[in-house]
């Protein structure tokens, strides 16, 4: 069974640094994995999506990365704004039976003006 | 284009009672996922249907079923409500889906939040 693990929690952090977000999986035979961001009682937006042959994807000033052999991707986040306080959270489709996304919990970001 | 629509927003129900919830997919998209979300939790999966058939379910109880028509709409139903029943329940919905091993890119609706006292 596919399990979804993020580091950290929560991240507070001054606007215009660069940082972070880290998303482990305990299958590596995933087919591709997929960031998103939610917003507080909201739904969830795609930012961005790694099938499992490419190693990163970026969009703007998001570049996300993909290691299967070592079950992570980041989420790399380029002079971050207020706006981007949100919670982040990573979800891997392994293909399985169920044909559903495994999602983590979750980073919750506040970027301070 | 539209995306994806859900109804209600909120709903308040009591332990015992019966709920539906409903879910209109972007144009053209004829497979719907249904994930709840419990409070600072990670949404889970539900079901997924494509093509008005069942193509997928999560581990949940029996009281939860679901159901796409024609159109490709889909509704979820949770019967005999339990408090830990209340979450924020999400559909996606995507181009095709259903074979084991293919996806397809998820766009999730802004979700129905269903409060059970």
């Amino acid at each position: 069974k596919q399990e979804v693990t993020q580091i950290p929690a929560a991240l507070s952090v001054p606007e215009g640094e660069n940082l972070v977000l880290n998303c482990s999986f305990t299958d590596s035979a995933i087919y591709n994995l997929q960031w998103f961001r939610q917003d507080p009682g909201k739904g969830l937006t795609s930012l961005l999506l790694i099938q499992s042959s490419q190693r990163e994807q970026t969009s703007g000033r998001l570049n996300a990365s993909l290691d299967k052999s070592s079950g992570r991707s980041t989420l790399y986040i380029a002079a971050s704004q207020p706006g981007d306080s949100a919670t982040y959270l990573c979800a891997a489709y392994s293909g399985g039976g169920a044909d559903g996304l495994t999602f983590g919990k979750g980073t919750h970001l506040i970027i301070q003006p | 284009d539209a995306g994806v629509t859900q109804s209600p927003t909120h709903l308040i129900k009591t332990r015992g009672q019966q709920v539906t919830l409903r879910c209109s997919p972007i144009s053209g998209h004829k497979s719907v996922s249904w994930y709840q979300q419990v409070l600072g939790q990670g949404p889970q999966f539900i079901f997924q249907y494509y093509e008005k058939e069942e193509r997928g379910r999560g581990n949940f109880p029996d009281r939860f079923s679901a159901r796409q028509f024609p159109n490709y709409s889909s509704e979820l139903n949770v019967n005999a409500l339990l408090l830990g029943d209340s979450a924020l329940y999400l559909c996606a919905s995507s181009l095709f889906g259903g074979r084991a091993g293919t996806y397809y890119e998820q766009y999730f609706g802004p979700g129905t939040r269903l409060t059970v006292t």
